[in-house]
């Protein structure tokens, strides 16, 4: 049962664009959602998260949103830059016991000059 | 700076053996965890420990074990090297929370 998904493999965006990539999940538990970036041959860096408490969180070009009704979450970046190229997983956890992550399947971001 | 140091960037196995993948952090994280990553199926939890001495599977267990002896150290086993384990490992650890740190990962192939 895949708890968090990311429905789009793939997205191309052009430079200086807007990304957004999307999530859903199915547990209406989870209360802490995630966003990583992965290169090739290296482990995923943390970019942004946000709790179930907010509807939006700002770091720089990267914002998250949150729709709890609809079961939601989604990553903009603005503007995109080449070295956004890289794939990118979310991922979700309850607050209970040792909170493992629930990661999404990825979604592959091509910015293209 | 934050780490989580993982023994191996790449191991080829034959299979059969045993094999064992290391895992070090330095952040006193209680909790530790194993995933592997292949494409299409993103990352899936084998298993985790929140304590040490104490463990829990996650998602895909079989042909897996795990140890932790001390806080810092989770150490993923394969106790039979199979060749669909070939595959991406990477080892994390957290507090409550918080994000989770990756290791750089272990690409490991079955031969």
């Amino acid at each position: 049962d895949q708890q968090v998904k990311q429905n789009s493999p793939s997205l191309s965006v052009q430079e200086g664009r807007i990304s957004i990539l999307n999530c859903d999940y199915t547990n209406s538990m989870f209360d802490y959602f995630l966003w990583y970036k992965k290169y090739p041959a290296e482990g995923p860096t943390f970019l942004i998260s946000i709790s179930s408490i907010k509807d939006k969180n700002e770091d720089g070009r990267f914002t998250v949103f949150l729709n709890k009704s609809a079961k939601h979450l989604s990553l903009h970046i603005v503007p995109s830059q080449p070295g956004d190229s890289a794939v990118y997983f979310c991922a979700a956890s309850r607050p209970q016991g040792a909170q493992k992550l629930v990661f999404g399947q990825g979604t592959r971001l091509t910015i293209n000059p | 700076d934050v780490k989580v140091t993982q023994s191996s960037r790449y191991l080829v196995k034959r299979t059969g053996e045993k094999v064992f993948l290391e895992c070090v952090q330095d952040m006193d994280h209680e909790n530790m965890f194993w995933y592997r990553q292949d494409p299409g199926l993103g990352l899936r939890l084998i298993y985790f420990s929140y304590d040490v001495k104490m463990k829990e599977k996650g998602d895909i267990p079989e042909g897996y074990s795990v140890s932790r002896e001390k806080k810092e150290r989770f150490s993923l086993i394969l106790e039979s090297a199979s060749t669909n384990q070939t595959s991406m490992y990477l080892c994390a650890s957290r507090m409550v929370n918080t994000e989770a740190f990756f290791g750089q990962g272990t690409r490991l192939t079955v031969v």
